[in-house]
């Protein structure tokens, strides 16, 4: 089976840095997903980690520890329109997008 | 280009009756999935279609069917509503079933009472 934890809830302040955890118990490894969902609206995709290590785009990074199980999202400079939840995901079994996700991180940006 | 589009919007329908969502894939996507978002919860697996065959199913009762046309839009059915099933359904396209890359639909937010 497939078990992925994250926060359900985090408050960071406009400008600062903030990192999202996620541990996960998977059968195989196919890769790491992060999702950004708007209150309402899809999710659009973030990033997709494979190998270790930390892969950055812009003011999002996302590192993956495959021996760990664990992988976070980092996001700089934050902004208020950062305020959104936050998913992991992982492919069940060998099929590249069909995704267990997490329950998401609600993440407040306050000014 | 379109990206996935989705109907209806919204949905309420009553305990017992049955609804059908409509999804259409991104133009040259030939793989359809489909998610169940509870409210707070993260989404959860229902199917994955690919070149109109069921190619994945998720931890989800017989009520709960689905297809692929051959334009590859995608309908999901589901019986015999309950309570529960109150969330918004994600339709999810990519180019084939092993693409990492796979975009979201704007969801059909169902409310049974």
């Amino acid at each position: 089976g497939q078990n992925i934890d994250q926060p359900t809830e985090m408050t960071a302040t406009e400008g600062a840095i903030v990192q999202i955890n996620c541990t996960y118990q998977t059968s195989g490894f196919n890769g790491l997903f992060w999702y950004q969902q708007h209150a309402g609206e899809a999710p659009t995709f973030l990033s997709y980690n494979v190998l270790d290590g930390l892969e950055e785009k812009g003011r999002f990074s996302s590192f993956l520890s495959r021996s760990k199980g664990y992988s976070y999202l980092l996001l700089k400079e934050l902004q208020m329109k950062d305020s959104a939840s936050y998913l992991c995901a992982a492919p069940r079994g060998n099929a590249g997008n069909m995704l267990t996700f997490g329950g998401g991180t609600r993440l407040m940006v306050k000014p | 280009d379109a990206g996935v589009t989705q109907s209806p919007t919204h949905l309420i329908k009553t305990r017992g009756q049955h609804v059908t969502l409509r999804c259409s894939p991104i133009s040259g996507h030939k793989s359809v999935s489909w998610y169940q978002q509870v409210l707070g919860q993260g989404p959860q697996f229902i199917f994955q279609y690919y070149e109109k065959e069921e190619r994945g199913r998720g931890n989800f009762p017989d009520r709960f069917s689905a297809r692929q046309f051959p334009n590859y839009s995608s309908e999901l059915n589901v019986n015999a509503l309950l309570l529960g099933d109150s969330a918004l359904y994600l339709c999810a396209s990519s180019l084939d079933r092993g693409h990492y890359e796979q975009y979201f639909g704007p969801g059909t937010r169902l409310t049974v009472t």
